[in-house]
């Protein structure tokens, strides 16, 4: 199975910051990378797939990039709902994987 | 409006069964990748096994943890997907997930979509 770090595992920040997420798979991945935001209480939301591209709805302040086996989720300025954990999980390969997530909290 | 509606958690005992529904809305699951996805109590999520598509040979694939112990079916007439758990171990223990996954051209192309809320089981005597 492709195991999936993401660093760091907590993070707190302000609003207003710019904040960057990554996530490290043992094996090449190509784009195949996606991410997702989860509240306390609710289910994962997707934000980003295929390593860049943004999921309809989800603001613009999200990007990620990456290719091959280092990958990030930026977001641009923290708004006070950004504040949650967050997930990559590959595609690539069977079964599909996710990182152990980061949580972002408020400073 | 499309919405997955799991039920069937709730308190079990180790080596006991359960069935776990998700029922579906505003979508046909026959024409969907269905799959269940569960979350340890303050872990991370961990991929059970989907369903594929009756049009993509509608297969079913299993996490190496739960093969052999959990079944996954679907109903197309109540439009439902299903996870049988058997011989339930202390770490079964979660909040399950069904989801839909969006299935792009290439082998890697696809992601989760839509989340049903979860239903917890309890593994414990």
């Amino acid at each position: 199975d492709i195991q999936m770090t993401q660093s760091p595992s907590s993070l707190s920040a302000s609003v207003g910051d710019r904040v960057t997420i990554t996530c490290r798979a043992s094996q090449i991945l190509s784009i195949y990378l996606n991410w997702y935001q989860q509240k306390p209480g609710r289910a994962p939301k997707l934000l980003i797939y295929g390593a860049s591209n943004l999921q309809s709805g989800v603001p613009s302040r999200f990007t990620g990039s990456g290719s091959g086996t280092d990958f990030a989720l930026t977001i641009s300025t923290l708004q006070p709902e950004d504040f949650a954990t967050y997930y990559c999980q590959q595609s690539y390969s069977s079964p599909p994987t996710f990182g152990q997530g980061t949580k972002l909290e408020i400073k | 409006e499309v919405q997955l509606v799991e039920s069937g958690g709730g308190l079990i005992k180790p080596g006991g069964s359960l069935t776990l529904s998700c029922a579906a809305s505003g979508f046909t699951v026959t024409n969907a990748w269905m799959t269940w996805v569960r979350q340890a109590p303050g872990k991370g999520l961990e991929w059970i096994g989907r369903f594929k598509s009756k049009t993509d040979g509608g297969t079913i694939d299993y996490a190496a943890p739960v093969k052999g112990r959990f079944s996954i079916s679907r109903d197309d007439s109540k439009n439902t997907l299903y996870l049988q758990m058997k011989s339930l171990k202390t770490e079964d223990t979660a909040v399950y997930y069904c989801t839909t996954e969006v299935v792009g051209d290439e082998p890697g192309d696809w992601y989760f979509d839509l989340w049903g809320r979860g239903t917890l089981v309890t593994v414990s005597s």
